[in-house]
């Protein structure tokens, strides 16, 4: 497989399940990225890994649990959510250097529907 | 704060050309991107500037005034699969990519 994987593509859950969001990236990248893309709204960064470890966290609720493994895997434990965080959960990975930055790079996305 | 301003809705007819702008105030600076996103699918990198300028690739082109604080995406002989929205996104100096909201073009024939 080439390129950042995620699943599964869809997922519908509960208010209080516990599920997780997966996501591989086969490019040799050092930096992963979740992402949130909701209705009418620009992509909402939630969390950033740089060399596993978490360099940012933006205000996101606890609810939401990143875990970065090591530097091709990411992760996202969902627990006890609400009906306004469905949405579609993108992942991105980028290489960052002193000398040379790449762009970021989208996975296919995880559509997240609470009921 | 960060802030990155883009048009909803543009719509252009099939052989056109259209150029969709975007403006931004971000902490720092450090390249901007344009992506196309079609509905439903992950977006996909389309060009990158971070000197000011015109960059060409094929039928898209973009530019930069970074003085200005300002882009463009220039997008000649438009095609009916050009329908997608295209997203303007910063990297700042915590090399994090900040995106607008989207500018989604209708291609009509």
């Amino acid at each position: 497989e080439t390129g950042v994987t995620q699943t599964p593509r869809h997922l519908v859950m509960g208010m209080t399940n516990k599920k997780s969001l997966k996501c591989e990236q086969h490019l040799g990248h050092n930096a992963m990225y979740w992402y949130k893309q909701s209705a009418k709204k620009p992509l909402e960064l939630m969390f950033v890994y740089s060399l596993e470890e978490r360099v940012e966290n933006n205000s996101v609720p606890s609810r939401f649990s990143p875990e970065c493994p090591n530097s091709s895997h990411l992760f996202l434990h969902l627990h006890t959510l609400q009906p306004e965080d469905s949405a579609l959960y993108l992942c991105a990975s980028s290489q960052e250097g002193q000398f040379f930055d790449t762009e970021a790079f989208f996975g296919q996305g995880t559509r997240l529907t609470v009921v | 704060g960060q802030n990155i301003d883009q048009p909803t809705e543009m719509t252009a007819t099939e052989g056109a050309i259209v150029q969709i702008n975007c403006t931004y105030q971000t902490s720092g600076f450090n390249g901007l991107f344009w992506y196309q996103q079609h509905a439903g699918e992950a977006p996909t990198f389309l060009s990158y500037n971070v000197l000011d300028g015109l960059e060409e690739k094929g039928r898209f082109s973009s530019f930069l005034s970074r003085s200005k604080g300002y882009s463009y995406l220039l997008l000649k002989e438009l095609q009916m699969k050009d329908s997608a929205s295209y997203l303007c996104a910063v990297r700042n100096y915590g090399q994090n990519f900040v995106f607008g909201p989207g500018t989604r073009l209708s291609v009509l024939p």
